[in-house]
Order: C-alpha cells, then structure tokens, then sequence
C-alpha cells in the first residue's frame, strides 16, 4: 500500500459546481496534511493545511480531516476554469505526496 | 524576490554522462528538498537537508547524490545518468523543515532529459 494515495482523475466537472478531491494514508501517526495545487508546466503551490480532525475553510475551499479513517479532502465550491490544474495531497513527517488528482473545470 | 532558483531549466544528457543541478534559495529557509515528478507519480522525494551540514535520504535517492553547500544551496548530482532518470526535477525549501507548518516552497522546476 502506498503511503499517500489519490485517485489519479481526471476529474471533470461543470463550472459552478462543488469538486471533491480525496486522499488516503497509511500512517497513523501523520498529523498535518496539506494540499498543494499545480498548474500544468507549473510547480505546485500551497492552498490549505490541515491538523484537527474536522473541517477547515478558505474562501471557496475546504479542506476536511478524519484521522481514525486516514482521509483528508479537499472541497473546491462554485468551481470555476481557472481551478483546472494537478491537486497533491501531502503528508508531514516524510513529506510524502499523493500521485495528484487531475481536476478539469468545464465551462 | 527569487525565492527558490534552480538551474539549469533544461538539459538533455547521454547515458552515462555526469551533472548536477543546482538550487539556491533567498528566504534564509533552513531546510532544502530534492523531488523528481513522473507522469502519474506525483513528487517522489530524493533527499533532503533538514538543516544546514546535514542531508538525508527519501523515498527514490538510488543514483543521486546532493552536497548542501551552504544555508542558501543545496546542489543535486547525477553521477551516471540513465534513461530511468528522464524527469522534472523540483528543488524546494521550507523554514523549519515543515514540521510547523509544511509549507514548501517550491523552485520552477528542471526539466532532464537522458538519451
């Protein structure tokens, strides 16, 4: 099992509409996860960290934490274009990141 | 402001050739991250260097070796390059090695090519 999994996408969905991006992992003990957002030929870019378990909010994001099931998510509300890009979850301790979640925005 | 510079952006190498790339950052961050990004891998660390005299190893560090040179540069070299280390290569640094707030900020990115 891989210590931070993803679904790899792509996600499609229409503008305006709430995108929900999921990660899983497999230690434990991690305790802060955190989202990072790269646009294609771009280097990634932090967007929401997370280290309680419940939700955390930024504008139109979310970022929710359940450490007894090892998930953490990220909600995008009232998608737009310019959220189409590559999401990384990232887990503390061995700076581990998911294989990225590819979210397409359309029109 | 640069914040995290690395270079070269491109370079196109032949099996068994040698190189190093280079990272420097201007944030008097004290830790430095070596990543390599595969299609459909995310970023897999290669090393790091929690702080300035110490470097460590990650997840894919076979074939590399890195020098931190000092709190500002943290180089990462090929010694034999092989067509496997086809990647983007992203140099990154954080204030306390992450471990308060794990954000990383993250260099443009160089993109190797081996033949």
């Amino acid at each position: 099992q891989k210590e931070v999994e993803q679904n790899s996408g792509p996600l499609s969905v229409p503008e305006g509409a709430i995108a929900s991006l999921n990660c899983t992992y497999s230690d434990r003990v991690s305790q802060s996860f955190f989202w990072y957002r790269q646009y294609s030929g771009k280097s990634p870019e932090l967007i929401m960290s997370i280290y309680s378990n419940g939700d955390k909010e930024d504008g139109r994001f979310t970022a929710q934490l359940n450490k007894a099931s090892q998930y953490v998510s990220l909600l995008i509300r009232d998608s737009q274009p310019s959220d189409s890009a590559t999401y990384l979850c990232a887990v503390r301790g061995k700076l581990i990141f998911g294989q990225g979640t590819e979210l397409s925005v359309k029109p | 402001n640069a914040g995290v510079t690395q270079t070269p952006k491109f370079q196109v190498l032949k099996t068994g050739q040698s190189m190093t790339l280079q990272c420097a950052q201007d944030m008097n961050h004290n830790s430095m991250y070596w990543y390599r990004q595969d299609p459909g891998m995310g970023l897999r660390l290669i090393y790091y260097s929690a702080s300035e005299g110490t470097t460590d190893k990650g997840e894919v560090p076979n074939g590399y070796n890195v020098s931190r040179l000092n709190k500002r540069e943290f180089s990462l070299r090929l010694e034999s390059a092989a067509p496997s280390q086809t990647s983007v290569y992203f140099c990154a640094s954080s204030e306390s090695g992450g471990r308060i707030t794990g954000e990383l900020f993250f260099g443009e990115g160089s993109r190797l090519t081996v033949l």
